[in-house]
């Protein structure tokens, strides 16, 4: 069963455009949710995270939205540019010091 | 910012041999790590958390006694592969979690990756 689902696995986007990954969850005790970015043969790198909390936070071009009631939470990447390009994984963690639950990941790509 | 590093990056071995691969956090202290294997366009799969001082736990379906872990000290991990056969090929990457408490019992840091080739 999966807990953490990320629905699209590609999105396609201008440069200068509004980028918007979403990602949904099935387990309620979740209370903490990441996004990480990925490039081909490297490890995540952390990008913004969100606690239960709060429904926003917001860091430069990344904003990430957390709506409980849906169980679905979404990150903003505006303005999108080409360097952006890359597979992005949500994640979410019940507890603290547990291990992250990963999506399957989405891969963007902005075109200039 | 927390660094995390692999070594290998890369390794290609025989079928029936074993290859370590060490996890280190350089600039801060980590009593958790966690190894994930990735196969291509796959996601990142939990493999085992390894807790310092203590053995690992390991994820349903993952063999202990093939995927070796010793987390020795609050900066570094180490996992095992024994007698390796080419279906153990894939990416594995760890991650550890900064011990210092609020939300770094939460976030993770990965290291860059291993790529395991077993021929």
């Amino acid at each position: 069963d999966q807990q953490v689902k990320q629905n699209s696995p590609s999105l396609s986007v201008q440069e200068g455009r509004i980028s918007i990954l979403n990602c949904d969850y099935t387990n309620s005790m979740f209370d903490y949710f990441l996004w990480y970015k990925k490039y081909p043969a490297e490890g995540p790198t952390f990008l913004i995270s969100i606690s239960s909390i709060k429904d926003k936070n917001e860091d430069g071009r990344f904003t990430v939205f957390l709506n409980k009631s849906a169980k679905h939470l979404s990150l903003h990447i505006v303005p999108s540019q080409p360097g952006d390009s890359a597979v992005y994984f949500c994640a979410a963690s019940a507890q603290a010091g547990t291990a992250l639950i990963f999506g399957k990941g989405t891969t963007l790509s902005v075109s200039s | 910012g927390a660094v995390v590093s692999q070594h290998p990056s890369r390794v290609i071995c025989k079928s029936g041999t074993s290859v370590k691969i060490e996890c280190r956090s350089l600039d801060f202290q980590a009593t958790t790590m966690f190894w994930y294997r990735q196969f291509p366009k796959k996601s990142l799969m939990l493999m085992a958390t390894s807790n310092e001082g203590s053995k690992a736990t390991y994820e349903q379906g993952v063999e202990k006694d093939k995927f070796l872990i010793n987390h020795a000290s609050l900066t570094l991990s180490t996992l095992t592969v024994t007698s390796a056969h080419p279906e153990d090929s894939s990416f594995y990457i760890c991650s550890a979690r900064d011990s210092t408490g609020g939300h770094g019992a939460y976030e993770q840091y990965f290291g860059p990756g291993t790529r395991l080739t077993v021929t």
